[in-house]
């Protein structure tokens, strides 16, 4: 089936770090999603993505579209401690389901 | 701003028992899903809705699984005998018009616990 590989799985660091995570697939998807989900929530949409190459920012976040369709960054500059949750990368190819990543779990050291 | 709710936050069942998890999407969706997540584990698709029927479902939704829209804001899963390997999170999530710009929003989850 369709998977996608987050890296890295966990992260700890400084407030005030910079933070970048991946997501890699062996399929291509048309869209490529960036959720936040703090305990016991649901995911939060952050960042969506539509075109190959697409570049695209949120405030501190920023979020690339891989030119192969295959591969999604997620930047997050200058952490606060707010930031600290699970952050997941989703695919969807059409207009229905999405493919989750397993997660990175941001831990941040005041 | 509109969001999408769920009921009950926490449900505990003994296993064999029916559970209904319910959820009101965003007023106005057209398409609702429902996923699943195991503790420490990824979010999981088990099955779209869209006009009064299951668009796509996964390996994972089989027939002890069903999905009702009985009115015209309730999205409900039953779940008709739990196992123990169904305790997990269900979250509900709703999109509005067909378009590829428009995201999945995400209710709060339900937290099943089978016993």
């Amino acid at each position: 089936g369709q998977q996608l590989n987050q890296s890295p799985q966990s992260m700890f660091i400084q407030e005030g770090e910079d933070v970048s995570m991946n997501c890699t697939s062996s399929s291509i998807f048309n869209t490529w999603l960036w959720y936040k989900q703090d305990p016991g929530e649901g995911p939060v949409l952050l960042i969506a993505l539509y075109k190959a190459g697409e570049l695209t920012s949120n405030g501190r976040l920023t979020a690339q579209f891989g030119i192969t369709r295959k591969d999604s960054f997620l930047n997050i500059s200058a952490s606060i401690p707010s930031d600290v949750g699970i952050y997941f990368c989703a695919g969807r190819r059409g207009a229905q389901k999405l493919v989750f990543g397993q997660g990175t779990r941001l831990t941040i050291n005041p | 701003e509109p969001e999408v709710t769920q009921t009950p936050s926490h449900q505990v069942t003994q296993m064999g028992q029916e559970v209904i998890l319910r959820c009101v999407p965003i007023s106005n969706h057209l398409y609702f899903y429902w996923y699943r997540q195991i503790l420490g584990q990824k979010v999981e698709f088990l099955v779209s809705f869209y006009n009064n029927e299951i668009s796509e479902k996964s390996e994972i939704f089989d027939d002890q699984f069903s999905v009702e829209r009985p009115d015209g804001s309730n999205f409900t899963l039953k779940i008709r005998s739990t196992k123990l390997e169904d305790s997990a999170m269900y979250f509900c999530a709703s999109r509005g018009q067909e378009s590829s710009y428009n995201e999945q929003f995400f209710g709060p989850g339900t937290r099943l616990t089978v016993l």
